[in-house]
C-alpha cells in the first residue's frame, strides 16, 4: 500500500514563481490535509478538506489556495512565492467517518524559496 | 488560545531504560490526543491515541497517559531501544477537523 504519496519531494523556487504540490492517499479517506513545518517546530494546519467538494482554513491559510479534485487527489497552490513558505509541507488523510481517528502523512515535500 | 506544548525539548535517555515525554494542553475542550514520532526526513507516524473519557491507554511498549484536571498528557516508552529515537510529537484535536501539534520533543537513545 502507497498510503499517502506527495510529489514533488523537493522544489526550490524562486520569489514570485507558483507551484502546486500534489497529493493523493489510496485509503479510501474522506478528509485530507495540508500542513506546514518549520525547523524546531510542530506541524500548523494550512487547509483541510472534511471530504471530498469542502474546503475549509487552518491556522495559516494565507499566500495558499487548495483544490480537492476528486476523494483520493487534495493539492496545495503557491499563486506567488514567498521566501517566508520555505518550509517542509506534508499532506495527510484521515477517515473521519469513524470519528476521531489518528491521520496518515506523507513523506514531505521540501520547498526552498529564494 | 489553543496550544499544545512540552516540557523537555530533548530527552536524552540509556538504551534499555524507561523514556518518559510529557506534554501540556491548554483547551480543555479537547476531546482526543495523539502522539505521533517523525524520523528525519520523515512525515509522522501515528503511535498511540487516547480519548477524553480514559486516563490510560497501552500499546506494544508503549503507554500514554492523560490527566485532565491538570492538562498533561504522557508517552511513556518502556526498554528504549536506539530505533526509537526521534522526534515526538503529542496532538490533541477539539471538535471538527483540526489538529493542534506541540513544537515535539526529540528523544536520542545512547547505545
Amino acid at each position: 500500500n502507497a498510503g499517502v504519496t506527495q510529489t514533488p519531494k523537493f522544489q526550490v523556487l524562486k520569489t514570485g514563481q507558483s507551484m502546486t504540490l500534489q497529493c493523493a492517499q489510496d485509503m479510501n479517506h474522506n478528509s485530507m490535509y495540508w500542513y506546514r513545518q518549520d525547523p524546531g517546530m510542530g506541524l500548523r494546519l494550512i487547509y483541510y478538506s472534511a471530504s471530498e467538494g469542502t474546503t475549509d482554513k487552518g491556522e495559516v491559510p494565507n499566500g495558499y489556495n487548495v483544490s480537492r479534485l476528486n476523494k483520493r487527489e487534495f493539492s496545495l497552490r503557491l499563486e506567488s512565492a514567498a521566501p517566508s513558505q520555505t518550509s517542509v509541507y506534508f499532506c495527510a488523510s484521515s477517515d473521519s467517518s469513524r470519528g476521531n481517528t489518528e491521520a496518515f502523512f506523507g513523506q514531505g515535500t521540501r520547498l526552498t524559496v529564494v | 488560545g489553543e496550544s499544545v506544548g512540552l516540557h523537555l525539548p530533548t530527552l536524552s535517555v540509556q538504551e534499555g531504560d524507561n523514556s518518559i515525554i510529557n506534554c501540556a494542553y491548554s483547551n480543555s475542550a479537547s476531546d482526543y490526543f495523539i502522539w505521533y514520532k517523525q524520523e528525519s526526513g520523515k512525515g509522522p507516524q501515528f503511535i498511540i491515541d487516547i480519548r477524553s473519557n480514559m486516563d490510560k491507554r497501552q500499546g506494544q511498549r508503549v503507554t500514554v497517559l492523560l490527566n485532565k484536571t491538570v492538562k498533561h498528557l504522557s508517552l511513556q516508552i518502556a526498554a528504549t531501544q536506539p530505533g526509537d529515537s526521534a522526534v515526538y510529537f503529542c496532538a490533541q484535536r477539539a471538535g471538527g477537523f483540526k489538529t493542534i501539534f506541540g513544537a515535539g520533543t526529540r528523544l536520542f537513545v545512547k547505545a
